[in-house]
């Protein structure tokens, strides 16, 4: 079935560590997207990608990054510059990759869950 | 710019009443919106959307909205809840023709009560 796919599920991490999440889609999207969800509020935008090779800044990119050399992926590392990294994470992508064409509807991932010890 | 809220955090009604979400907008031009629903834990999942055309939406589940353009609101209705509706709803928009992305609400929790 086609999707998006979020891995790992749970993540544990110590502090000064960098970890990757990943995130891996078949739906043939060009536009792929993270955010953040801490509770009560909402989702912020971290990066996205509308094209592969090529990312921007989303509202809070500080202390994250993340790499596009494939249409399908979209990893995002959470670096140790990140102050307070414990939150949910989730990978969303649409078919829309910009310039105010189509509806920009997502498709969401299943999440990660990143809890700093 | 475009912008949604959702003004309460917590919404609690009891099995087979109805329910609504309120939801409203803000854009400079006509919008697209969305209602997501989130069940602990889990991603996003796509409730309904409004793009065009007529002002009530259904969607999955029995939802349904209706798009108000003179309130700029976009609330969601439910006639009979079930317990299973308890979960984390969002409305998002998009402002048509705009290269933004959509910008979501912070989120209602509904629970509804046996």
């Amino acid at each position: 079935d086609g999707g998006i796919t979020q891995s790992p599920k749970y993540l544990f991490r110590k502090e000064g560590q960098n970890v990757t999440l990943s995130c891996e889609q078949n739906l043939n999207h060009d536009a792929m997207y993270w955010y953040r969800q801490d509770p009560g509020q909402g989702l912020r935008l971290i990066y996205y990608s509308q094209i592969v090779n090529d990312f921007q800044k989303g509202d809070i990119a500080e202390g994250y990054s993340v790499s596009r050399e494939k249409k399908e992926s979209f990893p995002l590392t959470v670096t140790s510059a990140q102050k307070n990294p414990t939150a949910f994470y989730l990978c969303a992508s649409s078919a829309d990759s910009g310039g105010g064409k189509g509806t920009g509807e997502l498709f969401f991932g299943e999440g990660s869950r990143l809890t700093v010890l | 710019a475009q912008s949604v809220a959702q003004p309460e955090d917590q919404v609690n009604v009891a099995e087979g009443n109805p329910l609504t979400v309120k939801c409203t907008y803000s854009v400079s031009g006509n919008p697209y919106l969305f209602w997501y629903v989130q069940y602990p834990n889990r991603g996003l999942q796509f409730l309904l959307k409004y793009i065009t055309g007529d002002n009530l939406v259904k969607g999955s589940y029995g939802f349904e909205a209706e798009f108000n353009k003179s309130q700029t609101s976009f609330h969601l209705k439910k006639p009979s809840a079930l317990v299973s509706d308890s979960a984390l709803y969002f409305c998002a928009v998009r402002d048509i023709g705009s290269a933004r992305q959509l910008t979501f609400g912070s989120g209602t929790q509904l629970t509804v009560l046996p």
